[in-house]
């Protein structure tokens, strides 16, 4: 069956530091999605990749959809304090019309 | 405005008990969906609707039941609700084929 891995499993890193986190999966998809979870509450969609090989950049925020279509990355530059929370990839293929949740990356910021 | 709306937003209750909980969405989407979430781990899909007459399960559908009553609404009820089923409980709509999806604000429910 399908596996997809998320990592790492948590971050502790000080203010103002890069962090890059990244999921592999066994099968192609067509679309990367990014989330991130604040504490308490629901998860909100900060990227979304729909080519291999493209790269999209939200503020602070970069994510790339892998050239082999089974990967991606997110990076976050200059980490502040309200980014933290959990970060999740939810990669979607489209003609299975399947979607899965990664396992989540929980980043902590410390000031 | 909310625009995806759960209620209640807490709830505890006893083994057993028969619980509903409701969501309500005004962003006219299609595409409707229930997850649990347990602490420190993602979310795992319950049930989805992708309009007012398709249901379908998900990846951990047992001891769950969903009603889409209308479009913007869509009800998950426990018959018999059990302590493992104590969770942070999430609503969820989407509006297209790349499943970019807007999440309620979430359910925590507890049984004792």
């Amino acid at each position: 069956g399908q596996q997809l891995n998320q990592s790492p499993q948590s971050m502790f890193i000080q203010e103002g530091e890069d962090v890059s986190m990244n999921c592999t999966s066994s099968s192609i998809f067509n679309t990367w999605l990014w989330y991130k979870q604040d504490p308490g509450e629901g998860p909100v969609l900060l990227i979304a990749l729909y080519k291999a090989g493209e790269l999209t950049s939200n503020g602070r925020l970069t994510a790339q959809f892998g050239i082999t279509r089974k990967d991606s990355f997110l990076n976050i530059s200059a980490s502040i304090p309200s980014d933290v929370g959990i970060y999740f990839c939810v990669p979607v293929s489209l003609h299975r019309n399947q979607f899965y949740f990664g396992t989540g990356t929980s980043l902590t910021v410390i000031p | 405005d909310a625009d995806v709306t759960q209620t209640p937003r807490n709830r505890i209750t006893k083994t057993g008990k028969r619980i509903m909980l409701e969501c309500s969405q005004t962003k006219g989407h299609d595409r409707m969906y229930w997850y649990r979430q347990d602490p420190g781990l993602g979310l795992r899909l319950i049930y989805y609707s992708f309009d007012v007459k398709d249901i379908n399960k998900g990846e951990i559908s047992d001891g769950y039941s969903v009603s889409r009553q209308a479009q913007a609404k869509f009800s998950l009820s426990l018959e018999s609700a059990i302590p493992n089923q104590t969770a942070l409980y999430f609503c969820a709509t989407s509006r297209g084929r790349y499943n970019e999806q807007f999440f309620g604000p979430g359910t925590r429910l507890t049984v004792l």
